[in-house]
């Protein structure tokens, strides 16, 4: 079985640039959550979407956005991309039917912001 | 608010000895579900160990086993014959209710000596 597959590996973009990140969930998952991992801070959730319906939001700017598409796979786009947005992305699904919400990761994006 | 602790930024193991990783939280929910999870070099994300809340018993898999503490609001892990693989920054997380998203410690990075 597939894992979650996320691309591109890594990104370096510069000041106020626009990125999409993409991610594909494990086969039969419906939710895919995005997290922040900034050196020092941890994981942070920045987004978690099922069935296509963006159901909860963390504590990001509005320039953290995304979407999910029919087929489960996922979308984050960050626009006005500022110097602290460097960081690993990571990308998880889950089977919503589980009560458990374990969920899976994907290898993540480093996106590196100049 | 609900909040994860770990206090040991760092921890070492000889090799084939046992380790205790330790984790408190904080939450008013009654129900809720508790992870360890492993990010190893390659920083691909893995589930260690999942704990229910309802649960008394601690849960185990292979070498990896947890003491729960509901009244305390403690989840340590313990690695027994800790093995070289086992080196990676070890996160604490929880998940409660409808919400979905998942709460995260900052890690305790684990070495294990030769």
């Amino acid at each position: 079985e597939a894992g979650v597959t996320q691309s591109p590996t890594h990104l370096i973009k510069t000041r106020g640039q626009q990125v999409t990140l993409r991610c594909s969930p494990i086969s039969g998952h419906t939710s895919v959550y995005w997290y922040q991992q900034a050196l020092g801070l941890g994981l942070q959730f920045l987004l978690w979407y099922d069935e296509g319906e963006e159901r909860n939001r963390g504590n990001f700017p509005p320039r953290f956005s995304g979407r999910q598409f029919p087929n489960y796979s996922s979308e984050l786009n960050v626009n006005a991309l500022e110097l602290e947005d460097s960081a690993l992305y990571l990308c998880a699904s889950s089977y919503r039917g589980h009560s458990y919400n374990e969920q899976f990761f994907g290898p993540g994006t480093r996106l590196t912001v100049l | 608010a609900q909040t994860v602790t770990q206090s040991q930024p760092e921890m070492s193991v000889q090799e084939a000895e046992t380790v205790t990783l330790s984790c408190t939280y904080d939450t008013s929910e009654s129900d809720y579900y508790l992870f360890w999870y492993k990010q190893p070099p390659s920083r691909q994300m893995i589930l260690v160990i999942r704990q229910e809340a309802y649960k008394q018993q601690n849960a185990t898999e292979n070498r990896f086993s947890v003491n729960f503490q509901k009244a305390a609001k403690s989840f340590s892990l313990k690695i027994s014959d800790s093995q070289l693989g086992d080196a990676a920054m070890y996160f604490c997380a929880y998940n409660a209710g409808n919400n979905r998203k998942l709460i995260w410690g900052l890690g305790t990075s684990l070495a294990v000596n030769p």
